[in-house]
C-alpha cells in the first residue's frame, strides 16, 4: 500500500528529448513537492504545490514545468533534456499543518 | 556560508557503538528540525521530528536541538548494521514550506 509513488523508477533518454515523471500520493495530503538529488546526494527543493496551486518555484530552468491535475497528483515535465539534468528526482507530500514530508522512491533520470 | 552544513563522512563504526551526527545552520528563523534516513537507491524516510529547542527520544534514537548555537544532533545508541545508511538533517522556518537539507552523512556499521 504505497503512500507516495512515482513512475517511472528509471528513465534513460537522449539529450534534447522531452520526458515526464508522474507522482501520486494516497495520504490525503494537500501539499506536494519535487526535489532533485544530484550525484553528491544533495537534495534540493524545486517546486511545491498546495491544493493544486504553485507555492514554491525555486531557481529552476523553465524547461521544467510541474503540473498538478488534482491534490493527489503532481507531475514533472522536462523539455529539451540536458546532460546536467541527470539526477534522482523525488516527489514528496505533506499535510500543510505539519512538516512531516513523505518521500516517494525516486526516479533516476540519466541523460545520454 | 551554506544555510545548512553537515559533514558528509563517511563514518564507520563497529556494531554497538554510539553514533553522533550533527548539523549546523545559519538561518535563525528555522523552527522545525528533522532527521531523515536514506538507504541506497531509496527515498528519504523520516526518523525524528523536533520543533524548536530541546530533546526527543525514540527507541535508540535521540534528537537534540540547540537553537542558541544553531546546532542539531542525532544520537544512535547500540548501533546495528541495519543503521548503515545516509542520514540527512532537514529544517524549515514555517509549516508547509520546503525543507532545507544538509548534504547527508554516510554511516557504515560493521558487525
Amino acid at each position: 500500500d504505497t503512500a507516495v509513488s512515482q513512475t517511472p523508477k528509471y528513465l534513460v533518454t537522449q539529450m534534447g528529448n522531452d520526458k515526464s515523471i508522474k507522482c501520486e500520493q494516497n495520504l490525503g495530503h494537500d501539499t506536494m513537492y519535487w526535489y532533485k538529488q544530484d550525484s553528491k546526494k544533495f537534495l534540493k527543493i524545486m517546486f511545491s504545490y498546495n491544493n493544486k496551486e504553485l507555492i514554491i518555484n525555486e531557481t529552476v530552468p523553465n524547461r521544467f514545468s510541474p503540473k498538478s491535475p488534482d491534490k493527489a497528483h503532481l507531475n514533472l515535465h522536462i523539455n529539451s533534456l540536458e546532460l546536467g539534468d541527470s539526477a534522482v528526482y523525488f516527489c514528496a507530500s505533506s499535510q500543510a499543518v505539519t512538516d512531516t514530508q513523505y518521500f516517494g522512491p525516486g526516479t533516476r533520470l540519466t541523460v545520454l | 556560508q551554506k544555510e545548512v552544513e553537515q559533514d558528509p563522512g563517511p563514518l564507520s563504526v563497529p556494531e554497538g557503538a554510539i553514533v553522533s551526527l550533527n548539523c549546523t545552520y545559519s538561518n535563525s528563523a528555522f523552527q522545525y528540525f528533522m532527521w531523515y534516513r536514506q538507504y541506497s537507491r531509496k527515498g528519504p524516510e523520516l526518523l525524528m521530528y523536533t520543533y524548536s529547542s530541546g530533546n526527543k527520544e525514540d527507541g535508540r534514537f535521540t534528537a537534540q536541538v540547540d537553537k542558541s548555537s544553531k546546532y542539531i544532533s542525532l544520537f544512535i545508541r547500540d548501533s546495528q548494521p541495519s543503521d548503515s545508511a545516509t542520514y540527512l538533517c532537514a529544517m524549515s522556518h514555517s509549516r508547509g514550506t520546503a525543507l532545507i537539507f544538509g548534504k547527508g552523512t554516510t554511516l557504515s556499521v560493521s558487525s
